[in-house]
């Protein structure tokens, strides 16, 4: 039973094209997170939801556009796909918004634009 | 600011060899430290966490004491295993409400048998 489940887990698409990709928790977590992974390993943090509300918004272009309909799901969406949007994408959860708290991750949408 | 800094990878070990991964921190305040670790493939999932002052993390053999005298929280395993191939993160909590989760830039750990 997947804790934090995205999906599509691999997504392959051309420069220029709109994708979504989609996040679920089944943990009963109130705040979610996306999470941008380049390739050389490093993890930064793109927004994130606490009960529907967005509290983190970090400096990304805004054609990244979150939208949490529930506490259970956040979605990121992107517009206009650049070469470096390249990397992969984490979804994560935590019971709060105190960042002491630990978060439990997906496995990762594995973004290629050609 | 806030800042974790972690060992440059790759570490290389032989099966059974020692292991430290470095990690030292800037913060003000009482952060709470973590060390994440990322298996080929999947996403992050907690290895162990302290909270203050001299107290011990440990899980699956790995330990990390936090040092609030050196600002540190080195990760460390006496015996390693191929399955410990990984990528781990250190990471830093300010304990503060809506803000992020500051996490080190990833060591990758390569065991041979």
């Amino acid at each position: 039973d997947t804790a934090v489940s995205q999906t599509p887990k691999y997504l392959v698409t051309q420069m220029g094209n709109d994708k979504s990709i989609k996040c679920e928790q089944n943990l009963g977590h109130d705040t979610m997170y996306w999470y941008k992974q380049d390739s050389k390993k490093f993890l930064k943090i793109m927004f994130s939801y606490n009960n529907k509300e967005l509290i983190i918004n970090e400096t990304v272009p805004n054609r990244f556009s979150p939208k949490s309909p529930d506490k259970a799901h956040l979605n990121l969406h992107i517009n206009s796909l650049e070469l470096g949007d390249s990397a992969v994408y984490f979804c994560a959860s935590s019971q709060s918004a105190y960042n002491y708290q630990p978060q439990h991750f997906g496995d990762g949408t594995r973004l290629s634009i050609l | 600011g806030n800042s974790v800094t972690q060992m440059e990878g790759p570490v290389t070990l032989s099966e059974e060899a020692f292991l430290t991964i470095n990690c030292t921190y800037t913060a003000t305040g009482y952060p709470s430290l973590f060390w994440y670790v990322q298996y080929p493939g999947e996403g992050l999932q907690l290895l162990l966490k302290a909270t203050k002052a001299d107290d011990k993390g440990s899980n699956k053999g790995f330990e990390a004491t936090y040092r609030k005298e050196t600002t540190s929280f080195h990760l460390e395993k006496g015996s390693v295993q191929v399955s410990d191939s990984a990528v781990y993160f250190c990471a830093l909590s300010t304990g503060q409400a809506g803000t992020a989760l500051i996490f080190g830039k990833g060591t990758t750990l390569s065991v041979s048998s």
